[in-house]
């Protein structure tokens, strides 16, 4: 039974590069949040998705961050014309329908975005 | 609330000798408050949660209080071992997402 999985692990990319980050949440669940983290930070809610619908954007910016997560595939961050303060660690949690009311999330291994 | 560019706060323990880890929350109106373990270059694991009508659960080494006339939240582990030695983050469900709260590095000493 597989976790929750994110890739890349690490990405580098050059100021005004697009990222896109990727999750596949665990088998049977619905539900899916980004966090960002800086180092030696606590993780800062971005998105909550469920399939094909932004439930609560609120701690997305507002310009060059987008969020999705279609019927079939993985949930994508993606983060157009990077800049060197959008370096940080990307976490992707899922969760089911009793999990959810709970708070109880399955956290990924993060992807950590490098901004040159 | 969201740390905001702080460092985290450190806690020494002596191993075998028990941690308690503290938090304050904000919201009020949040329904479930969870406390989460994150090993350094991984992602925060569940522990334990705590429903806001309840004042103490307890797990495997683990209890949470929660004293809500003051908004306080704590994570007390019992015998703690070398493994033990993570970041801690407090959490609250609110009505739609889950925010954390600062972190606590906990060291445990051999």
């Amino acid at each position: 039974n597989a976790g929750v999985m994110q890739n890349p692990r690490h990405l580098v990319r050059r100021r005004g590069q697009e990222a896109r980050l990727r999750c596949s949440p665990m088998k049977g669940h619905s539900h899916v949040y980004w966090y960002r983290q800086l180092p030696e930070e606590g993780l800062k809610f971005m998105v909550y998705l469920q399939k094909e619908n932004i439930i609560d954007e609120s701690g997305m910016p507002k310009e060059r961050f987008s969020a999705e997560f279609p019927k079939e595939g993985p949930s994508i961050l993606r983060i157009q014309q990077v800049v060197r303060g959008d370096s940080a660690a990307y976490f992707c949690a899922s969760s089911d329908v009793n999990r959810k009311a709970t708070g109880e999330l399955f956290f990924g291994e993060g992807s950590r975005l490098t901004v040159l | 609330g969201e740390s905001v560019g702080l460092h985290l706060p450190t806690l020494s323990v002596q191993e075998g000798d028990n941690s308690i880890i503290n938090c304050a929350y904000s919201n009020s109106a949040s329904d479930y408050f969870i406390w989460y373990k994150q090993e350094s270059g991984k992602g925060p694991q569940f522990i334990i949660d705590i429903r806001s009508n309840m004042d103490k659960r307890q797990g495997q080494r683990v209890t949470v209080l929660l004293n809500k006339t003051v908004k306080h939240l704590s994570l007390q582990i019992a015998a703690t071992q070398p493994g033990d030695s993570a970041v801690y983050f407090c959490a609250e469900k609110g009505y739609q997402k889950v925010t954390f709260g600062t972190g606590t590095k906990l060291q445990v000493i051999p």
